[in-house]
């Protein structure tokens, strides 16, 4: 596609209960990146895919979080048991290439808006 | 892991003056550092990036230095109108590209 598409833009969900978030990068970025941002807040790294493997997994905040990849596309972020404190935009972004690559540029979806309530 | 820190959090300026943001970085190995401008909303943008080999790199209004001795770099925005209010972020790469926590600008007209 032409840009890095997420779905859905919202959501609002039930405490207690799972929700899945979709991302499907450009075409042809080997790298996937998932971002969490809290209200007025900067962009917490939670898991980079290069291919359909997870090198870095360091950010996800607790074991309710799991991170998908498959066919070296779509990627699809599951919160279980979602808690208040889940409430935040979750950013997608896709590179070219890995981090370690000079110069590699990311770009962001437009992000899902979550909200537990 | 990289830890990049950014200043000021906050910043204001007269429409027409400079604004400039300042980052540090850890991680020597860096060697790739973007800005992001996110407005209101919207998904972070690029809008401008500079490599390690390079100590500053310019576009219209936009400028970014790097001091890779001191790890540091800054962007520069000279001649501010109000559409350039918006949340700013810097990064580095190391293993993965590391967030500022964001400068909010604000160009009062």
């Amino acid at each position: 596609g032409a840009g890095v598409s997420q779905s859905p833009s919202n959501k609002v969900t039930e405490k207690g209960k799972d929700v899945e978030l979709r991302c499907d990068p450009i075409s042809g970025h080997t790298a996937l990146y998932w971002y969490r941002q809290s209200l007025g807040q900067g962009l917490e790294f939670l898991i980079y895919f290069q291919g359909n493997s997870a090198p870095d997994k360091s950010g996800l905040p607790s074991d309710r979080f799991s991170a998908e990849r498959t066919g070296g596309s779509v990627s699809t972020l599951t919160i279980q048991r979602t808690q208040q404190e889940d409430s935040a935009v979750y950013l997608c972004a896709s590179s070219g290439q890995g981090p370690r690559r000079n110069g590699n540029t990311i770009y962001f979806g437009e992000g899902s808006w979550l909200t537990v309530v | 892991g990289e830890n990049v820190e950014q200043h000021p959090s906050t910043l204001s300026v007269q429409e027409g003056d400079s604004a400039v943001i300042k980052c540090t970085y850890s991680d020597s190995a860096s060697n790739y550092f973007p800005w992001y401008k996110q407005e209101l909303g919207k998904r972070p943008q690029l809008i401008i990036d500079i490599r390690s080999n390079v100590g500053e790199k310019k576009d219209q209004r936009i400028a970014v230095t790097l001091n890779k001795t001191a790890k540091h770099f800054s962007l520069h925005i000279t001649e501010t109108q109000p559409e350039d209010s918006a949340v700013y972020f810097c990064a580095a790469n190391s293993y993965q590209l590391t967030f500022g926590k964001g400068t909010k600008l604000s160009v009062i007209p």
